[in-house]
């Protein structure tokens, strides 16, 4: 039983290029989301998917795409990378449609380093 | 932006103590939840507390609601060195959707053995 899997585990990126960050769940849940931790941040929510074929800004969108690509699918894309954006990632699923009554299931994150 | 804020923001204690960590949060929610976070890996989720629930317990755990004071606490009893791991609290604000869980910014618990 995988349940959030991410990849690649480590990346380092030089400035303008771009990456894709993968995350599938194998738990047959509705929501996806995407978080960046950050040193005395916390996480903060970058984009989610309340459902297959929707997604949604979070609190921190910006520089980033999604794709909803199936059920199981959800990646993270950076189009043209700045060092702002090392960070740590993280892929996370619930079963309903939001948080309510339903924990966060997370993978074990991207180390992203962007110089 | 942060809805909670865990107190203290690290905490280190011996085998067997008790270690209570408190979170303050800002605007009503519908439940609130802890997660603990080992080095290097992702959060896992510990327990839930819904806003009509006042405590909690599981296992080893307990978790307090004060909806009034807008607070929770989690206390660990008897801790092992295994607990040593950064805890968050998240709270699932009534406003601006179910979806948006938003988290604290954790708080650094050592378990000496």
């Amino acid at each position: 039983n995988a349940g959030v899997t991410q990849t690649p585990k480590f990346q380092v990126l030089k400035t303008g290029q771009s990456m894709t960050l993968q995350c599938a769940q194998d738990m047959n849940h509705n929501s996806m989301y995407w978080y960046r931790q950050d040193p005395g941040m916390g996480l903060r929510l970058i984009y989610y998917s309340a459902s297959e074929g929707t997604t949604d800004k979070g609190e921190v969108p910006n520089g980033y795409n999604v794709s909803r690509l199936n059920k199981r699918e959800f990646s993270l894309r950076l189009e043209s990378a700045a060092p702002s954006q090392t960070s740590v990632y993280f892929c996370a699923s619930s079963q309903d449609r939001g948080t309510y009554n339903s924990p966060l299931h997370f993978g074990n994150g991207t180390r992203l380093t962007v110089t | 932006s942060q809805q909670g804020e865990e107190d203290p923001q690290a905490l280190s204690i011996q085998e067997g103590e008790n270690a209570t960590m408190n979170c303050s949060y800002k605007t009503s929610i519908n439940n609130l939840q802890w997660y603990r976070q080992n080095s290097g890996r992702g959060l896992v989720h510990l327990i839930l507390i819904r806003s009509n629930e006042r405590e909690k317990h599981s296992g080893r755990l307990r978790v307090t609601l004060d909806t009034s004071k807008k607070s929770s606490s989690l206390l660990i009893t008897a801790s092992r060195a295994a607990d040593t791991a950064s805890y968050f609290c998240a709270t699932d604000p009534t406003q601006g959707g179910s979806e948006k869980l938003v988290f604290g910014k954790g708080m650094k618990l050592t378990v000496n053995p």
